[in-house]
């Protein structure tokens, strides 16, 4: 079974760029979450999508942040202008589902951004 | 963001030796899981606890839900070179499927 894909691997761009990461999760899950990974931190969640719909993103930055996840598949994390303070690794991750028991989050490789 | 407190920040052993790592949070949590990332990946699931006083073994590794549902550790016993990356915990306050909050790792380094 294929794991979660996410793709570029590494990205390095100059400030007030636009930025995209794509992400492609295990077949089947209905849950779709990205996160941002700070040097030295853990994963902090940035968005959570259940299908289609976004059901958590209270911690997107949303002047420059934006997430879409159309069919309810793929999703697709951008950043419009990116910043300094964006350099990190975004991570995405999925589920079965909302409320499955046992239903835990499988982690994709990560994009390290850089920002120049 | 909210983390969790996990300590010891990094630890340098030598191979053979056994590790404990500990997570605290002032909020309770109703599971609690801990992750392995190795340099340039994503976390990998290592064990999830579900209930308060539950002690998981896989493999080598132990882990336990604090019966207060604040804490967490985990235990390596027998140490191998391949054991190094960070580790991480996780809690989640609700029900499976929901954002989990997780510590800044520990990051172990094993000596052959």
């Amino acid at each position: 079974e294929a794991g979660v894909v996410q793709s570029p691997r590494y990205k390095i761009i100059e400030k007030k760029q636009p930025v995209a990461f794509w992400c492609n999760p295990i077949s089947g899950h209905n849950t779709l979450y990205w996160y941002l990974q700070n040097l030295g931190q853990g994963p902090e969640l940035l968005i959570r999508y259940e299908n289609e719909e976004a059901v958590d993103d209270s911690q997107l930055p949303k002047d420059r942040f934006s997430a879409e996840r159309l069919k309810g598949v793929d999703s697709t994390l951008k950043i419009q202008p990116a910043e300094l303070g964006d350099s990190a690794v975004y991570l995405c991750a999925s589920s079965l589902g909302t409320g499955v028991p046992g239903n835990e989050q499988f982690f994709g490789p990560g994009t390290r951004l850089t920002v120049l | 963001g909210q983390q969790l407190n996990q300590s010891p920040q990094s630890m340098f052993i030598q191979e053979g030796e056994d590790v404990s790592m500990n997570c605290t949070s002032s909020s309770i949590f109703n599971t609690w899981l801990w992750y392995k990332q190795d340099p340039g990946e994503g976390p990998v699931l290592l064990i999830a606890l579900y209930k308060a006083g539950e002690l998981t073994s896989n493999g080598r590794l132990t882990a336990q839900f604090g019966i207060t549902r604040k804490d967490s550790f985990l235990n390596i016993s027998a140490s191998i070179p391949s054991d190094v990356g960070i580790y991480f915990c996780a809690g989640r306050r609700y029900q499976a499927g929901t954002a989990l909050i997780f510590g800044k790792g520990t990051t172990l380094s094993v000596s052959s």
